[in-house]
């Protein structure tokens, strides 16, 4: 069974550029979630996807948006970027099937780097 | 406000003892808590988790302990290997599991030497 895929897994931009950023989930998985990984902060939600709908949404600003397809591969997009958003950026997967176990399956995550 | 607090960034052990990793949380709406474990370029594994009306769950080597009463969590591994070096994620879900939403820890870096 393939994991959780993301793509690209390196790349660089400058401030002010955006940047879209792929999630392949797990085949059969509905649920996706991005986490943003720091040095600083550690691991911070971002938002969650069911059906292609945003059920859960973190504490960033609106510069970060995100979408999920019917079949369920999401995206998410860091516009106008700022030097602060050089990060880890981590995609997870989860089987929705009654209550949230927590088990989500990551993905090995997009480095972003803003210079 | 950081509602999950790992407040050791490192720890450091011997192989055949034991690893205690510790966790703290504040926000009493908390009912769902994992372990996960993350390697240099890869993603965050899952390891062990353990629910609110638990105090203990055990897995192999791997041991999840809650006391409610004092917010406080912990992750004993016995006994240690080299291979568990990592760094291991305290996260906590609220809202009954309905809310696909983990907050997480800052991490602890754990070394397991030889």
């Amino acid at each position: 069974k393939a994991g959780v895929t993301q793509t690209p897994r390196y790349l660089i931009k400058t401030r002010g550029q955006q940047v879209t950023l792929s999630c392949s989930p797990i085949s059969g998985h509905r649920s996706v979630s991005w986490y943003q990984q720091t040095p600083g902060q550690g691991l911070q939600f971002l938002f969650e996807y069911f059906s292609e709908t945003q059920r859960n949404k973190g504490n960033f600003p609106g510069r970060f948006s995100g979408r999920q397809f019917s079949n369920s591969r999401s995206e998410m997009n860091v516009s106008t970027l700022e030097l602060g958003d050089s990060a880890l950026y981590l995609c997870a997967s989860s089987l929705k099937g009654g209550t949230f176990t927590g088990e989500l399956f990551f993905g090995e995550g997009s480095r972003l780097t803003v210079l | 406000d950081q509602q999950v607090k790992q407040n050791s960034p490192s720890l450091s052990v011997q192989e055949g003892r034991i690893s205690i990793l510790n966790c703290d949380y504040t926000n009493s709406m908390f009912d769902y808590f994992l372990w996960y474990k993350k390697y240099p370029a890869e993603g965050p594994t899952f390891l062990i988790s353990i629910s609110s009306i638990k105090d203990k769950n055990e897995d192999g080597r791997f041991t999840v302990f809650l006391n409610k009463s004092a917010k406080h969590l912990s992750l004993h591994i016995v006994p240690s290997q080299p291979g568990d070096s990592a760094v291991y994620f305290c996260a906590a879900s609220a809202s009954g599991g309905s809310n696909y939403k983990l907050t997480f820890g800052k991490g602890t870096l754990l070394t397991v030497n030889p």
